[in-house]
């Protein structure tokens, strides 16, 4: 399948620093999504978008979709303990489920 | 509470033995999904159902079987598992129309031995 590129891996933060991470790709994505997992939970959707350059906020989460459609960027402002966890970003080619491609996450670890 | 509920959520199977995962959402989403969750790697669709009384294969079907009991209900089977097929499981589910996953359940810990 499609392959997307998650940057970075792992990440160490102090509470209250914002945070960046992206999700690249050589393929065109029509939609690009954004889930946290907590540990032993399933991923729960944060943000989705639908077209180019739409950024997109929830809270203190903003993200950004590509003007090329071929990245997505996820940003956390003030991070708090809470938001330790795995961030994923999947891309969707077309309007088949078959289609979404997930990157290999980004394990977000905040220190008070 | 409401949402995407799976049973078992730990496993361990010796080769060669057969189960059955199960999932139920009680939201009256159409779309419900089954991916497994591998080390350091994303989510890989095996099976999804559109609407009750379909089903499709996803990136990873082989070695598995799903039945779409009903609305509610989704199920995965391996037929005779393999240590390849540790991992963790997860339904999910989305209403109509969405494209995407939107509630997934806590999981299946599956070890084959």
């Amino acid at each position: 399948g499609q392959q997307l590129n998650q940057s970075p891996q792992s990440m160490f933060i102090q509470e209250g620093e914002d945070v960046s991470m992206n999700c690249t790709s050589s393929s065109i994505f029509n939609t690009w999504l954004w889930y946290k997992q907590d540990p032993g939970e399933g991923p729960v959707l944060l943000i989705a978008l639908y077209k180019a350059g739409e950024l997109t906020s929830n809270g203190r989460l903003t993200a950004q979709f590509g003007i090329t459609r071929k990245d997505s960027f996820l940003n956390i402002s003030a991070s708090i303990p809470s938001d330790v966890g795995i961030y994923f970003c999947a891309g969707l080619r077309s309007g088949s489920a078959r289609q979404l491609t997930f990157g290999s996450g980004t394990q977000l670890t905040v220190l008070p | 509470n409401a949402g995407v509920t799976q049973t078992p959520k730990f496993q361990v199977l010796k080769t060669g033995q057969s189960m059955t995962l199960q999932c139920a959402q009680d939201m009256n989403h159409n779309s419900m999904y089954w991916y497994r969750q591998d080390p350091g790697m994303g989510l890989r669709l095996i099976y999804y159902s559109a609407s009750e009384g379909t089903t499709d294969k996803g990136e990873v079907p082989n070695g598995y079987n799903v039945s779409r009991l009903n609305k509610r209900e989704f199920s995965l089977r391996l037929e005779s598992a393999a240590p390849s097929q540790t991992s963790v499981y997860f339904c999910a589910s989305s209403e109509s129309g969405a494209r995407q996953p939107q509630h997934f359940g806590d999981g299946t810990r599956l070890s084959i031995l």
